[in-house]
């Protein structure tokens, strides 16, 4: 059974700190997401990678396939980072998904 | 920016009726997902759909759910007969190849059972 654990699942930090959240999966998978999930409950795609490392602004993604882990690092947090940020994993043609991690940046 | 649109924003219904909860995917998309959050859970996959038919299908999706692409957009989930334990959001997603592309999720349905 695939399963997806995120740590921490709750997170706060200040204004400007550098942030990681983690995610490990169990199976092989095909691609791995993170995706962001806002206070009204929409959901947007944030990464989606396979291997190495990918960054969009201050937003870097990392996978290690050897040792089924990924991580999402946030650079230089504000206050609108603020949201829950989800693992999921790719295998067949669905998504499966961690629960998610709460990160709130205070200013 | 093409967007994936649901409808309704949200539905309330009575115990034991039938809801249609439809979904708008990218135009140029070949897969469509329907996934569900319960209130302070994690997000579900319920079935995908290739080509007119179910791609895969999780064990949550039972009997009681239904899919169609009854023409070129739109693409429906019916649940027959709700129950209180369906009341949760429903979000819709479209993609191209699900092994290569990212999904792109609708703003989703909150469904109310009483």
């Amino acid at each position: 059974k695939n399963e997806v654990e995120q740590s921490p699942q709750n997170l706060t930090a200040q204004e400007g700190e550098f942030i990681t959240i983690n995610c490990s999966y169990s199976v092989g998978i095909s691609a791995l997401h993170w995706l962001q999930q806002h206070p009204g409950g929409g959901i947007v795609s944030l990464f989606m990678l396979s291997s190495g490392k990918k960054k969009h602004g201050r937003l870097i993604a990392t996978i290690n396939i050897q040792e089924k882990h990924s991580s999402l690092h946030i650079t230089a947090s504000h206050p609108r980072d603020s949201a829950v940020y989800i693992c999921a994993e790719t295998s067949g043609s669905r998504l499966t998904f961690g629960e998610g991690t709460q990160l709130t940046v205070n200013p | 920016e093409p967007e994936v649109t649901q409808t309704p924003s949200h539905q309330v219904t009575q115990m034991g009726q039938e809801v249609i909860l439809r979904c708008v995917p990218i135009s140029n998309h070949l897969y469509f997902y329907w996934y569900r959050q319960i209130l302070g859970q994690k997000v579900e996959f319920l079935v995908s759909f290739y080509n007119n038919e179910i791609s895969e299908k999780s064990e949550i999706f039972d009997d009681q759910f239904s899919v169609e692409r009854p023409d070129g957009s739109n693409f429906t989930l019916k649940i027959r007969s709700t129950k209180l334990e369906d009341s949760a959001m429903y979000f819709c997603a479209s993609s191209g190849e699900p092994r290569t592309d990212t999904q792109y999720f609708g703003p989703g349905t909150r469904l109310t059972v009483l």
